[in-house]
Parts: structure tokens; sequence; C-alpha cells
């Protein structure tokens, strides 16, 4: 299994475009998040979804939109990027292990908004 | 709402000594919790966890005992190695608990 892989790596962005950060997992998870990490502020939650077809909002979503259309994928799209969302963006799936979920993140994306 | 609040880093310690960091949370019923581990460059790994009151999760020498009456989850490791440089972070989900509330992160630096 691959497990959770996200595309770009690195992307830069000038202001006001628009772009969108691939997440896929093969592990069948139904549960899907993605976070940003900000230097001093651990990982924010963005969007989450628990199904195909099933998303909602987490503590930051402002200027994000995500959609599900497969369990595998969950891409989340900048609409018109703004400095202030530069971070690194981290997609997770989970599973439910027993009684708690465990979570699997990607290895992340650094995006730079100038 | 549900909270994780760790100390500050940067820490440093030399190799063979001993790291604790600690965690302490809010919530309103009885979360899971759990440590993550980012090395450079890359993503989170979870590094242990605990479900339930006096559980104690344990991994790679690191452990951590759920305290529900002093709502802690600190993370110790009796003797470190430069390997175990990155950053820490403590988190707790709740409910459904497919979403985590995570703490600010610790950096840990071990010098040889």
């Amino acid at each position: 299994n691959a497990g959770v892989t996200q595309t770009p790596k690195f992307q830069v962005l000038k202001t006001g475009q628009s772009m969108t950060l691939q997440c896929a997992q093969d592990m069948n998870h139904e549960y899907m998040s993605w976070y940003r990490q900000d230097p001093g502020m651990g990982l924010r939650l963005i969007h989450y979804s628990v199904g195909a077809g099933i998303t909602d909002q987490g503590e930051v979503p402002n200027g994000y939109n995500v959609s599900r259309s497969t369990t595998e994928d969950f891409p989340l799209r900048l609409l018109s990027a703004a400095p202030s969302q530069t971070s690194v963006y981290f997609c997770a799936s989970s599973r439910l292990a027993r009684d708690h979920y465990e979570q699997y993140f990607g290895p992340g994306t650094r995006l730079t908004v100038t | 709402g549900d909270s994780v609040t760790q100390m500050e880093g940067p820490v440093t310690l030399s190799e063979e000594a001993f790291l604790t960091i600690n965690c302490t949370y809010t919530a309103t019923g009885y979360p899971s919790l759990f440590w993550y581990v980012q090395y450079p460059g890359e993503g989170l790994q979870l590094l242990l966890k605990a479900t339930k009151a006096d559980d104690k999760g344990s991994n790679k020498g690191f452990e951590a005992t759920y305290r529900k009456e002093t709502t802690s989850f600190h993370l110790e490791k009796g003797s470190v190695q430069v390997s175990d440089s990155a950053v820490y972070f403590c988190a707790l989900s709740e409910g459904s608990g497919y979403a985590l509330n995570f703490g600010k992160g610790t950096s840990l630096l071990v010098t040889p």
C-alpha cells in the first residue's frame, strides 16, 4: 500500500491564483481530513469528509473548498490564493481501530503564496 | 471546546538524558489521546496512544499514561538518542473521533 499520497510537494502561487492540492489513499478508509500547519500553531483542521459525497467544515475553512466523489480521493481547492494561506498542508485518512480512530498522514504540501 | 496544551520548546538534551514533554488537555467527555512525531521534512507519524483512563501507551522507548484526574498525558523516555530529534505533538479526539485537536508541538533537539 502507498498509504496517503499528496501532490505536489511544493508549490508557489501568486495572490489571486487558484489551485488544487491532491490527496489520495489506498487503504479504503472512510474518513479523510485536511489540516494546515503553521509555526507555533500546531495543526488546524480545514475540512473533513466522513465518506464519498459527504464533507464538512473544520476550524479554518475559509478560502478552501473540498469535494469527495470517491473513497480514495479528497482534493483541496484554493479559490483565490492569499499570502495568509502560505502553510504546510497535510491530508489524513482515518480507520476505526477498536474504540478509536487512528489517523494516517500524507507527507505534506508546502505552499507559498506571494 | 476541546483543547490541548503542551510545553513550549525547543527542548535541547544531551544523548542518554531523560525526556519529559508535558501535555494537558481540556475535554467535555472521555477523549482518546495521542502523541505524534514529525521528523524534519516529513509528515506526522503516530507514536503512541491511550484510549481510556490509566492506559499507558508505549512505543520505541517512549511512554505516556492517560491521567484523568490531572487531565494529562505526558510523554517520557528514559534515554534519548540523536535520532529522536523531531517535533512532538500531543493530540486528542472525542466523540466520533475522526478529527484531531492538536497541541502546538514541542521541538526536541538531542545533541551527541
